[in-house]
């Protein structure tokens, strides 16, 4: 299994709103609506923000959206804020197994 | 809430068997439909799944690593653990232990710990 692509970095300034992409194949992002997002804040663990394509767990702000089309899933976040500056990474679930992005570096500019 | 926390050796030699084990609190390991993660992440670079193990037993591995890979649990001790067999430089990581609800998005994590992989 590959991983998913995403872009190495992306940044917005306060109050923009910034998309960050994840493409996989019909094996993994496309066959599933099990796409999650983590995000991951320097010498962090990981935190799930997205799970199954468009859900927020219960605690992290609506501005944080989940979306995916074809082989290609996105996350967006409305009214960036100094706090959200992080590494960001998508997953997907493919056939017992999960598979990661290789991470966007997001900068509040 | 559901707390992991990873325990081992910090420093393993190559070729020998790297052995992790993460204590779980506040929820037994054996109640509910869950699948118990090990996840690492290599310095400076991104998110690798490992595996998991389902609360019946079951395990499920990447497939780049199903030769080298075992995990289990011990209900008995409320605790999963991680055997990365021939290890080598490339094993160098902060290994985490994550619940998955589903088996497809790990949500409660460890903390991570560091192995690093050197004579």
């Amino acid at each position: 299994q590959s991983a998913l692509t995403q872009p190495a970095s992306v940044s917005g300034s306060p109050g923009q709103s910034i998309t960050i992409s994840c493409t996989g194949t019909s094996s993994d992002v496309g066959g599933y609506n099990y796409v999650s997002w983590y995000q991951q804040h320097p010498g962090k663990a990981p935190k799930l923000m997205i799970y199954e394509v468009s859900n927020r767990p219960s605690g992290v702000p609506d501005r944080f959206s989940g979306s995916k089309s074809g082989n290609t899933a996105s996350l967006t976040i409305s009214g960036l804020q100094a706090e959200d500056e992080a590494d960001y990474y998508c997953s997907s679930y493919t056939s017992s197994s999960t598979v990661f992005g290789g991470g966007t570096k997001l900068t509040v500019l | 809430q559901v707390q992991l926390q990873e325990s081992g050796p910090g420093l393993v030699k190559p070729s020998q068997t790297l052995s992790l084990t993460c204590t779980v609190s506040g929820g037994s390991i054996s109640s509910g439909d869950y699948y118990w993660s090990w996840i690492r992440q290599p310095p400076g670079k991104g998110l690798e799944w490992i595996g998991y193990i389902y609360y019946s037993g079951s395990t499920y591995y990447n497939p780049s690593l199903k030769s080298r890979v075992t995990i289990s649990v011990d209900t008995s001790k409320n605790q999963f653990s991680l055997k990365l067999s021939s290890v080598t430089a490339a094993d160098t990581a902060v290994y985490y232990c994550a619940r998955d609800a589903t088996g497809t998005h790990p949500d409660y994590w460890g903390q991570g710990t560091l192995v690093t992989v050197s004579s």
